[in-house]
């Protein structure tokens, strides 16, 4: 079975612009959580979706949204791009307690 | 809130040698455990987990892992530790109140020397 997928693997972007990110998940799996990685904050909790509705976001200002279709694939958008927005994104899929993690997009913002 | 304290930032330790990674949390209830390895400019691959029962688990490449329910800890072990290890670890419990939700420590960066 293929594992978590996500695109772009590598982005960079200059303040002021938009991101999308996509990630596919594990077939048959219904959830995807997003997560940022930075060497300062660590692993934050983004967002959670299961069936197209999100149902939990962290503490993340509104410049952070998702949304997911109903191949359970799903996209998050970072609109008005800052600095502080370099980081790993991480997607994970599941069905279960365990989430399985993709490789993550690697955002730079100059 | 949930929380989970790695208070190792940085170990290193020799080829062959044995390893523990220690891991404390708190979670109102019983807690689901996991130990995550990510090798640089990657993603996050599990290592174990614990829901409930034996409270030694045991993982991949070797790994194990010791709840503590007494201690709310879950150190993980290596009985020899080989060059490849080298990686982060970060443990986390999960959030199975309003949504499922990881909170991770802050890992611990193994280094192996030869």
């Amino acid at each position: 079975k293929a594992g978590v997928t996500q695109t772009p693997r590598y982005l960079i972007k200059t303040r002021g612009q938009q991101v999308t990110l996509s990630c596919s998940p594990i077939s048959g799996h219904r959830s995807v959580s997003w997560y940022q990685q930075t060497p300062g904050q660590g692993l934050q909790f983004l967002f959670e979706y299961f069936s197209e509705t999100q149902r939990n976001k962290g503490n993340f200002p509104g410049r952070f949204s998702g949304r997911q279709f109903s191949n359970s694939r799903s996209e998050m958008n970072v609109s008005t791009l800052e600095l502080g927005d370099s980081a790993l994104y991480l997607c994970a899929s599941w069905t279960g307690p365990e989430q399985f993690f993709g490789p993550g997009t690697r955002l730079t913002v100059l | 809130a949930q929380s989970v304290t790695q208070p190792d930032i940085h170990i290193t330790v020799s080829e062959g040698a044995s390893l523990e990674l220690r891991c404390n949390y708190s979670y109102g209830a019983t807690p689901y455990l996991f130990w995550y390895v990510q090798s640089p400019g990657q993603g996050l691959q599990l290592l174990l987990k614990y829901f409930s029962g034996d409270t030694l688990v045991q993982g991949i490449k070797g790994f194990e892992a010791e709840f503590k329910r007494s201690q709310s800890s879950f150190n993980l072990r290596k009985p020899s530790v080989h060059w490849s290890d080298a990686a982060e670890y970060f443990c986390a419990v999960l959030n199975t109140g309003t949504a499922s939700k990881l909170t991770f420590g802050t890992g611990t960066r193994l280094q192996v020397t030869l």
